[in-house]
């Protein structure tokens, strides 16, 4: 069976502090692919980046890094000097072969950025 | 480009009654997939459509539950009868190819059913 979790429920920091989401995740399958999306106030789940399971090359755009990690089954999301407007729900994501690619989303971690 | 276009966006409606939901993905994506977001449950996959055609629709709770997709660029949810127990927002979402591709969601519709 394949399974997200995202044990942090709700994180709160301050304006320009970093933050790290966690996600944790289980499958038996060796090709897979590994999501995160942001679910801002307005409600509409907006795609933020994809890795598949043979690539565990960390990445970086702008102030958003992952670190993925087989080892530990983990793919990471830190946000750099974070801003008010990455206040959202941030869900981490799964899909692999032997679940015929369906999509499996984890619980999601509500961020709040107080400025 | 326009992105995945839902509508109504927001529904209320007594219990018993039919509920139509509607989405028109992004042209050229060939997967069209219907979720339902609840506080309880997250996020559930209902059914997913390849090329128009049903692929998966073991999330669909219960027989009241159907989905057509008559056309690359229309899909329907239906929800008859409905019970306040289907409150919830219902996402349409699509995608180039399968479930390794990103999904681009709709805004979504709110579903309240009194």
């Amino acid at each position: 069976a394949q399974k997200v979790t995202q044990a942090q429920t709700e994180i709160s920091v301050v304006e320009k502090e970093d933050v790290t989401l966690d996600c944790v995740y289980e499958t038996r399958d060796t090709t897979y692919y590994l999501f995160w999306y942001k679910q801002p106030p307005s409600g509409e789940l907006v795609f933020l980046i994809r890795r598949n399971s043979f690539d565990e090359q960390n990445e970086i755009s702008g102030r958003y890094s992952w670190n993925f990690q087989k080892s530990t089954s983990s793919f990471n999301f830190t946000i750099t000097a974070s801003q008010v407007v990455d206040s959202a729900v941030y869900f981490c994501a799964l899909s692999g072969n032997t679940g015929g690619f369906k999509t499996i989303f984890g619980a999601g971690t509500r961020l709040f950025v107080k400025a | 480009d326009a992105g995945v276009i839902q509508s109504p966006r927001h529904e209320v409606t007594e219990m018993g009654q039919e509920v139509t939901l509607r989405c028109k993905p992004i042209s050229g994506h060939d997967y069209l997939f219907w979720y339902r977001q609840t506080m309880m449950r997250g996020l559930e996959l209902l059914i997913y459509f390849n090329n128009n055609v049903p692929i998966d629709d073991s999330g669909m709770p219960e027989d009241r539950f159907s989905a057509k997709m008559p056309n690359a660029s229309f899909s329907t949810l239906k929800i008859q009868p409905s019970e306040p127990r289907d409150s919830a927002v219902y996402f349409c979402a699509s995608s180039l190819w399968s479930g390794g591709a990103e999904q681009y969601f709709g805004p979504g519709t709110r579903l309240t059913v009194t």
